[in-house]
This record gives structure tokens, sequence and C-alpha cells, in this order.
């Protein structure tokens, strides 16, 4: 099944522990992006990545950083979490590196609590 | 920055009507595409309209597209109880390859 995955599904963590949130796909495609959706503020993006070891600055991108070493994965680092980083985190991908040509396939989401 | 306003922010009728929500946008788009999200759940894409194509549908689904407006519509006819969920527009720039979304709008259909 072509799909997007994350991992974990939820998480909870401490001010400062870093962590990784995983996000794979499995339709070769080449564009993958990170997105962070809260209330009243909607979805906004964080990282993006046309292909591998490709990356750029979505709109919210301070406190996070990214990597694109294999096509099929995009993780997403949190190096020191903030309370202000608890949020749903969105992984989602497209076939083409020029980003939105076609529909995107998004992941089930990362809840992350920072306490 | 958000390019994609959703309007109205909340939508309730009942099962059997039709639901119309908005998108306003403020640039030159390459296309615009409508999702869904149940709650707390992943973006499932519904339907994609490029910026030279004024209406297209799909099942229960028809959108327009208005460029000199810059503004989309998204039609959802003969609602049901199972369309009850967040309604997206996305975004794509004609100045770049990113697609970007508003706040969506929350459509509850009564049974």
């Amino acid at each position: 099944e072509a799909q997007v995955t994350q991992n974990p599904r939820y998480l909870i963590t401490v001010t400062g522990k870093k962590l990784t949130v995983t996000c794979s796909q499995n339709m070769n495609h080449e564009y993958m992006s990170w997105y962070r959706q809260d209330p009243g503020l909607g979805l906004r993006q964080i990282y993006y990545s046309m292909n591998v070891e490709v990356t750029d600055k979505g709109d919210v991108p301070e406190g996070y950083k990214v990597s694109r070493k294999e096509k099929r994965n995009f993780p997403l680092i949190l190096e020191s979490p903030s309370p202000n980083q608890t949020s749903l985190y969105f992984c989602a991908s497209n076939l083409s590196g020029q980003g939105a040509s076609a529909g995107y396939t998004f992941g089930s989401g990362t809840r992350l609590t920072v306490v | 920055s958000q390019q994609g306003e959703e309007d109205p922010q909340a939508l309730s009728i009942q099962e059997g009507e039709n639901a119309t929500m908005n998108c306003s946008y403020k640039t030159s788009i390459n296309n615009l595409q409508w999702y869904r999200q149940n709650s707390g759940r992943g973006l499932v894409h519904l339907i994609l309209i490029r910026s030279n194509e004024r209406e297209k549908h799909s099942g229960r689904l028809r959108v327009t597209l208005d460029t000199s407006k810059k503004s989309s519509s998204l039609l959802i006819t003969a609602s049901r109880a199972a369309d009850t969920a967040s309604y997206f527009c996305g975004i794509s720039e004609t100045s770049g390859s990113r697609l970007t979304f508003g706040e969506g709008t929350q459509l509850t259909v009564n049974p």
C-alpha cells in the first residue's frame, strides 16, 4: 500500500531532550515536507526537500532540523525541544521534485507534547 | 506565509443538504488543491484544479476557481454524516514549489 509512515504516533518528552520523528514513504516520491498544525494557526510548513540532499526552510523552521540522505526518509529533528513546539506534526510527500503538481500524500501525524 | 484562507470557519448543516466552502488566496497560483481531515488524522487529497481550469467535478464534489477574484469554492452535494471533517485548501504558488494552507473549514453534518 502506498503510504507515508510517521513514527511515533504520540510522544511526550521533557524540555531540552533531543528527539527525532521519522518519516518514510514507499512511493519513490521526490518531494517531502514537514508541517505542524496548531489550533487557530492551521498548517504551517517547517521544512521541505525537493530531492536527496536538497532541503529548504518553510515558514517556521526555527528549532528544527531535517536531513534527506535517502529518497524515502525525511526525519525531523528537534535538538532541544521547548514547550512551544508542542503540536501535531505531519509529514507529506509528492511525486515531483517541483512540489505541488499533484496531490500530496500525508502521514497520520505525530502528536508531540513537550513539558 | 499562509496563502489560503477558508471561509466560513465552521459550517453546520443537515444530512442531504449541500455544503459550500470558500478559499481566497493572495498570489498567482499553479493550482489549488482541496483536502479533508478527520479529527486529528492526516489530510487526504480530494481534488486539484489548475490555474487554467474553471470547474472540476469528482463524485459529489464540485470545485470552481476564479483566478480574477483569487478565490475557489468547494461544493459537497447531498451531504452525509460521514462528510463531517475539516476541509483545507492548499495553494501552489507560481513562485515556488511549496503548498501552503489556511486554517480550514470545520464541517458538521447532522444526521
